[in-house]
């Protein structure tokens, strides 16, 4: 079956460091895929990873290992905007279709 | 671009009525998608569409159904609203592998979601 895992919710703290896990069983890979979503709107793309490996993107950065079926987010310098539900995603590749995890509820406080 | 768009974005039904939700995208997306979302489930693929004219069943098909007439266009029909049927429904469409342009192939853009409350 097609399973994807990450923690439901997390709290941290303005200016610090926090570290989203998500880890995967799915048929194929063709990438994974990090969205954010603010209550009451759509995802918003965040990254892809299709290779072993870190992807930076400001102080956004998105870790994969496909031997392992993990990856991270990681987001730096947290702000309150920042606050957000962080959906992890897997393209399975054969199916055409993107499986999300249910999403972890991330809360960051003054 | 308006990217992705959905109509309409609130409606109430009562059980038993039917209607129907359209996306519009102007990306000219091979892929579309549409999803339910609900507290603690997550973003739940009901149908999707790799081609006009094209659909295939998602994770959650019943009591839905899609058309894809136009490239642009995905339509998702409820034909006997059920109080299970109240939810958050968001459509996506993306680029397929090969046709990406250098986007990244798979990516998806989300319209802003309808909220639908089946009475």
């Amino acid at each position: 079956g097609q399973n994807i895992d990450q923690p439901t919710e997390m709290t941290a703290t303005e200016g610090a460091i926090v570290q989203i896990n998500c880890t995967y069983q799915t048929s194929g890979f063709n990438g994974l895929f990090w969205y954010q979503q603010h209550a009451g709107e759509a995802p918003t793309f965040l990254s892809y990873n299709v290779l072993d490996g870190l992807e930076e993107k400001g102080r956004f950065s998105s870790f994969l290992s496909r031997s392992k079926g993990y990856s991270y987010l990681l987001l730096k310098e947290l702000q309150m905007k920042d606050s957000a539900s962080y959906l992890c995603a897997v393209f399975g590749g054969a199916t055409n279709k993107l499986i999300f995890g249910t999403g972890t509820l991330l809360a960051v406080q003054p | 671009n308006a990217g992705v768009t959905q109509t309409p974005k609130f409606r109430v039904l009562k059980t038993g009525q039917s209607m129907t939700l359209l996306c519009a995208q102007d990306m000219n997306h091979e892929y579309m998608y549409w999803y339910r979302q609900d507290p603690g489930m997550g973003l739940r693929l009901i149908h999707y569409s790799v081609g006009e004219g094209t659909t295939a069943k998602g994770e959650v098909p019943d009591g839905y159904n899609v058309s894809r007439l136009k490239k642009q266009n995905f339509l998702l029909g409820l034909e006997s609203a059920a109080p299970s049927q109240t939810s958050v429904y968001f459509c996506a469409s993306s680029y397929s592998m090969g046709r990406s342009g250098g986007s990244i192939p798979y990516e998806q853009y989300f319209g802003p979601g309808t909220r639908l409350t089946v009475t």
